[in-house]
Formats: C-alpha cells, sequence, structure tokens
C-alpha cells in the first residue's frame, strides 16, 4: 500500500527565509499530489494540487514541485511570515482504496520566527 | 458560500456511552469523508460516501463505529460503548466528484471520553 513520509515533523525558521518541506511516497506515482494547511484547533485547508506531469506549480509565495523520478514533492514558502507557521500536510490518492480516497502524511509543523 | 460545518464543536461523555456526531457538507459535493486525528497523529482515514454507491468502511476501527448519510447530504457518526482511546478529533471533509477530489474539512468535534 502507498506511504507517505514528511521527513521533519518541526521546521523552525527565521522570518523573510524560504521554508522547505519534503513528502516522500513509496510504490506507485499517484496521479496527483495535494497540500494542505492545518491551524491548531480547525480542519486541514487546501492550498495546492500538482499532477503528474507538472513539474512545478506555483501560487502567491507558494510553489510546489513534483518529481516522479524521487518520489517526492517540495512544498516552498518565499519570504516566509509568523503567519505561516502552521501544520503542513500532503496527501496523495488511496489507489488501494475508493476512488476519490487520499491518505494523509502526518505534516510538518512549521514555525516562522520574526 | 457555507463550508462543511460539524456539530458539537466539542463532547465529553463517559466511558460506555453512545455519541453521534453530525456534519453538513458544501452543498453540491457529493463525496463525504470521515477522519479521525488524535493528539500529535496524522489523518486517520474512518469512512467515506460516494454518491449513491456503497460506503467505503475500510477505516473504521471497530464494529463500535457506524456513520449514515441521509439524502445524499447531512452525514452522521455514531460511536457506540464509547472507549478512552476514541478520544481524538473527528474531522468530516466533503468533495466534488471527480479527480482531483479537492477536499473541504468542517472544523472538527472534540470528542473526550472520561
Amino acid at each position: 500500500s502507498q506511504k507517505i513520509e514528511q521527513n521533519s515533523e518541526a521546521l523552525n525558521i527565521q522570518e523573510g527565509k524560504t521554508a522547505t518541506l519534503t513528502c516522500n511516497y513509496t510504490n506507485y506515482s499517484p496521479a496527483y499530489l495535494q497540500w494542505y494547511r492545518q491551524d491548531p484547533g480547525r480542519g486541514p485547508v487546501f492550498l495546492l494540487l500538482i499532477r503528474e506531469n507538472e513539474k512545478e506549480k506555483r501560487k502567491e509565495r507558494l510553489k510546489v514541485t513534483f518529481d516522479t523520478t524521487l518520489k517526492q514533492s517540495l512544498f516552498h514558502i518565499t519570504a516566509s511570515q509568523p503567519a505561516d507557521s502552521a501544520t503542513y500536510l500532503c496527501a496523495l490518492p488511496n489507489y488501494g482504496g475508493s476512488q476519490g480516497n487520499l491518505i494523509f502524511g502526518k505534516g510538518t509543523k512549521l514555525s516562522v520566527k520574526p | 458560500g457555507a463550508g462543511v460545518s460539524q456539530s458539537p464543536s466539542n463532547k465529553v461523555t463517559e466511558k460506555g456511552k453512545d455519541v453521534e456526531l453530525r456534519c453538513d457538507p458544501i452543498s453540491g459535493h457529493t463525496a463525504l469523508y470521515w477522519y479521525r486525528q488524535s493528539l500529535g497523529q496524522g489523518l486517520e482515514f474512518l469512512i467515506y460516501f460516494q454518491g449513491n454507491s456503497a460506503p467505503d468502511k475500510s477505516g473504521l476501527p471497530s464494529d463500535r463505529f457506524s456513520a449514515e448519510r441521509t439524502g445524499g447530504s447531512v452525514s452522521t457518526l455514531t460511536i457506540q460503548r464509547t472507549q478512552q482511546e476514541d478520544s481524538a478529533v473527528y474531522l468530516c471533509a466533503s468533495s466534488l466528484v471527480g479527480p482531483p477530489y479537492e477536499q473541504y474539512f468542517g472544523p472538527g468535534t472534540r470528542l473526550t471520553v472520561t
């Protein structure tokens, strides 16, 4: 079955720097990969989707890359701000389950210090 | 428009009691998901409803857990004879039909079993 690893449980960076979060998966390459943000006491919020035929996707200060050879996605936040502090989750379709079912990584907790 | 809503936001119950958690998905979303998130843990898939198809119950941890979705809209997750290990945040999400199944989450119900 597919497994997801988000290498760092926590990442601490200084305001203004670029935060880079990693999502690795095993087994089959998914048709797409999603990134979500979760704040304490709230449900996850969808941020970005990248498809297998896309190398890179951007949205404002966010950039996601997808390397099917390395079985890895990188999530970048440029010019980071304290308001970016949250837990970031990656998610892949679970082809071992029902269509539409996603499996989520455990997340990386990002802290941006002023 | 309105997002996914869940009720109650918090529920404290005694061990052995039954509880019902409610989810109102976004109007027009035919897919509905239930997850469980324990402290410091990732999202654990519980059950998935897709239109009129039989639900995917593969994530339900025991037969004490059940869920139904009435009229293709509101869903209720029922936990019978609650145990302390059932304490967690229960999250509901909904999505449109078809990939990439971007999910919209509710705020969750925090269940505490004493």
